[in-house]
């Protein structure tokens, strides 16, 4: 298997601008998170999908950030209108059981 | 609610001496237990796990856990360090069967001296 893949690796983008960050789980995994990492706060959990419903989204920080599962190979982290404090490192996540969770490499978003 | 304190958020160490990065959780249920690692630049690598039996538990690269219950800890050690063990590590705890959410200590900082 790939792996968990997401998209872009890298992301800089302007104050103001939409930002639309992409995620592939792993095949059969039910379970899909988003996580935001950061020097000041460390790793975060935004929102967590099962099943393509989500689940708890308590931590996504505001109504700016938007998060959706369409099918069970593809998700979408939204950022609209994106801000100079949201540059951090963006993961996705994925898991079959409450036993592991694979992540992917990151998005390295930076708005200017 | 589960929790996690990772004691010390940095740790220099020498090569080829031996190294304990410290984790301690807040739960009032039954949890399972992880080490994750984090080379720069990249994303999280499961190192080990405890999910039952042996309170001992070995890792990838050379590493082991120990469980304790009584203490609430779950202390990561390598007995003899590498250059490439330079990384951030992390440790994580989730509830035994309801749900898969983890809850993240802030990570160590692991610094190997040549």
């Amino acid at each position: 298997d790939a792996g968990v893949i997401q998209s872009p690796r890298h992301e800089v983008t302007e104050m103001g601008q939409e930002v639309t960050l992409r995620c592939k789980p792993i095949s059969g995994h039910d379970y899909l998170f988003w996580y935001r990492q950061t020097m000041m706060r460390g790793l975060e959990l935004l929102i967590y999908f099962n099943n393509n419903v989500p689940i708890d989204d308590s931590g996504m920080p505001e109504d700016r950030f938007s998060a959706k599962m369409p099918n069970a190979s593809f998700s979408t982290l939204k950022i609209q209108p994106s801000e100079p404090r949201d540059s951090a490192v963006y993961f996705c996540a994925s898991s079959l059981v409450a036993t592991e969770q694979f992540f992917g490499p990151g998005t390295r978003l930076t708005v200017l | 609610a589960q929790s996690v304190t990772q004691l010390d958020s940095q740790v220099p160490v020498f090569e080829e001496a031996p190294v304990e990065l410290r984790c301690n959780y807040s739960s009032s249920v039954s949890v399972y237990l992880f080490w994750y690692v984090q080379y720069p630049n990249q994303g999280l690598q499961l190192l080990l796990k405890y999910l039952s039996g042996s309170t001992l538990v070995k890792g990838i690269n050379g590493f082991e856990a120990e469980f304790n219950k009584s203490q609430t800890s779950f202390h990561l050690r390598k007995p003899s360090v590498h250059i490439s063990d330079t990384a951030e590590y992390f440790c994580a705890v989730t509830r035994r069967g309801t749900g898969n959410q983890f809850y993240f200590g802030t990570g160590t900082s692991l610094t190997v001296i040549p």
